[in-house]
């Protein structure tokens, strides 16, 4: 079956550790995005990637860092940076053409201990 | 730059009543609007989605959204909820163009709660 794959499904981090998010897709597609997700305020962008070796930021990337080494893989490291990181993280992922619909993992949810 | 409103944070109705989720989006060119629902420490599905042509779009488990250009809206409706259709629902907004660099923007989603 082609979909998104995420994991850990739970991912627990110490104060001051890197961490790091999987998401693989086998959809063939182009463009990848990591969403983070705090209740009440959506989904809010991290980083996204249109293709391999090239990604951009979105609106709140301070904290994070990705590559994009193949197609069907996206990893998001949440460094020691990112000052509050307990969140539901969300990959997702599409075709290149802007009416595409997304296709989203079953998500990550991270916790400092 | 685009924006997505959803105006009520959360909706609690009773089951097989009729329920109304209202979007509003802000943009100067045309746009590709999307509605996704979310199940409890789930992904987002896809429910429907508008891209040209008929303004009455149907989707899955019964929704259907209407897009409105004039009133810049794309609400969700569904005549008869279930106990199942408890969830968050977000509307999104993608475009222009034809390349995937366009961004998917979020509403910050509502929750939709049924009453037995």
């Amino acid at each position: 079956d082609g979909g998104i794959t995420q994991s850990p499904k739970y991912l627990f981090r110490k104060e001051g550790q890197n961490v790091t998010l999987s998401c693989e897709q086998n959809l063939n597609h182009d463009a990848m995005y990591w969403y983070r997700q705090d209740p009440g305020q959506g989904l809010r962008l991290i980083y996204y990637s249109q293709i391999v070796n090239d990604f951009q930021k979105g609106d709140i990337a301070e904290g994070y860092s990705v590559s994009r080494e193949k197609k069907e893989s996206f990893p998001l490291t949440v460094t020691s940076a990112q000052k509050n990181p307990t969140a539901f993280y969300l990959c997702a992922s599409r075709l290149d053409r802007a009416y595409t619909e997304a296709f989203f993992g079953q998500g990550t949810r991270l916790t400092v201990v | 730059a685009q924006s997505v409103t959803q105006l009520d944070s959360q909706v609690p109705v009773f089951e097989e009543a009729p329920v109304e989720l209202r979007c509003n989006y802000s943009s100067s060119v045309s746009v590709y609007l999307f509605w996704y629902v979310q199940y409890p420490n789930q992904g987002l599905q896809l429910l429907l989605k508008y891209l040209s042509g008929s303004t009455l779009v149907k989707g899955i488990n019964g929704f259907e959204a209407e897009f409105n250009k004039s009133q810049t809206s794309f609400h969700l409706r569904k005549p008869s909820v279930h106990i199942s259709d408890t969830a968050e629902y977000f509307c999104a907004v993608s475009g222009p163009g034809y390349s995937s660099a366009s961004k998917i923007i979020f509403g910050s989603g509502t929750r939709l709660s049924i009453r037995p």
